[in-house]
């Protein structure tokens, strides 16, 4: 199985601020990754797949960049909403694998 | 639109199998590239895929608990089954189904359901 990595497991930050959060593979995946929030006591939602592509509906002040092993989210200009833990997955081979999780608080 | 919904026993005892029921609707799992996985998550852990099924009745699984993970579907009825044998309190959970499609997106998981808590307790 590959295994995903998050760092950091939880960070606290301000409304306005740039966030960031790495995603690392322990074998290549090509541009198989895709970004979840997860919002307390709701489901996950999908943010980005392909590793950059943001799904539809949601604000553009989320992006992810990234191809191989190494991956990262961000989020520009950090809104109350976005409080939430954040999950990447690869979509490379199966089983499909998560990684543990960033809690983002404000 | 497309949801998916999840249905199954809140409570099961140890040793017990749990079945799971995932109704789709939106899509059809008889459509080219349609897929439907089940992913659970403990209480204030993170997710974990546990099986899917294809449009072809192909089947995947966990590794660490495929002996003890049946998944199927009923395409005319648009639900997906899971079962989990054996149950045991480690396995107390929210449990999602949620759709894969191999037309779109990279093959994310772009629908889930809303999730259905289960608790393995005597």
């Amino acid at each position: 199985d590959i295994q995903m990595t998050q760092s950091p497991t939880s960070l606290s930050a301000s409304v306005g601020d740039r966030v960031t959060i790495t995603c690392r593979a322990n074998q290549t995946i090509s541009n198989f990754l895709n970004w979840y929030q997860q919002k307390p006591g709701r489901a996950p939602n999908l943010v980005i797949f392909g590793a950059s592509s943001l799904q539809s509906g949601v604000p553009s002040r989320f992006s992810g960049s990234g191809s191989g092993t190494q991956f990262t989210l961000t989020i520009t200009s950090l809104q109350p909403g976005d409080l939430a833990t954040y999950y990447c997955q690869q979509s490379y081979s199966t089983p499909r694998t998560f990684g543990q999780g960033t809690k983002v608080e404000i | 639109q497309v949801t998916l919904r999840e249905s199954g026993p809140a409570l099961v005892k140890p040793t017990q199998t749990l079945t799971l029921t995932c109704t789709i609707s939106g899509f059809s799992l008889g459509t080219t590239g349609m897929c439907v996985s089940w992913i659970r998550q403990p209480p204030g852990k993170a997710l974990e895929s546990l099986a899917r099924i294809d449009w072809d009745n192909e089947k995947y699984y966990s590794t660490s608990l495929k002996t003890r993970l049946t998944i199927s579907k009923d395409t005319s009825k648009n639900q997906v089954f899971l079962t989990m044998t054996d149950m045991d309190p480690v396995d107390t959970g929210t449990y999602y189904c949620a759709r894969m499609s191999y037309t779109s997106g990279w093959n994310a998981f772009d629908f889930w359901g809303q999730g259905t808590m289960v608790t393995v307790s005597s």
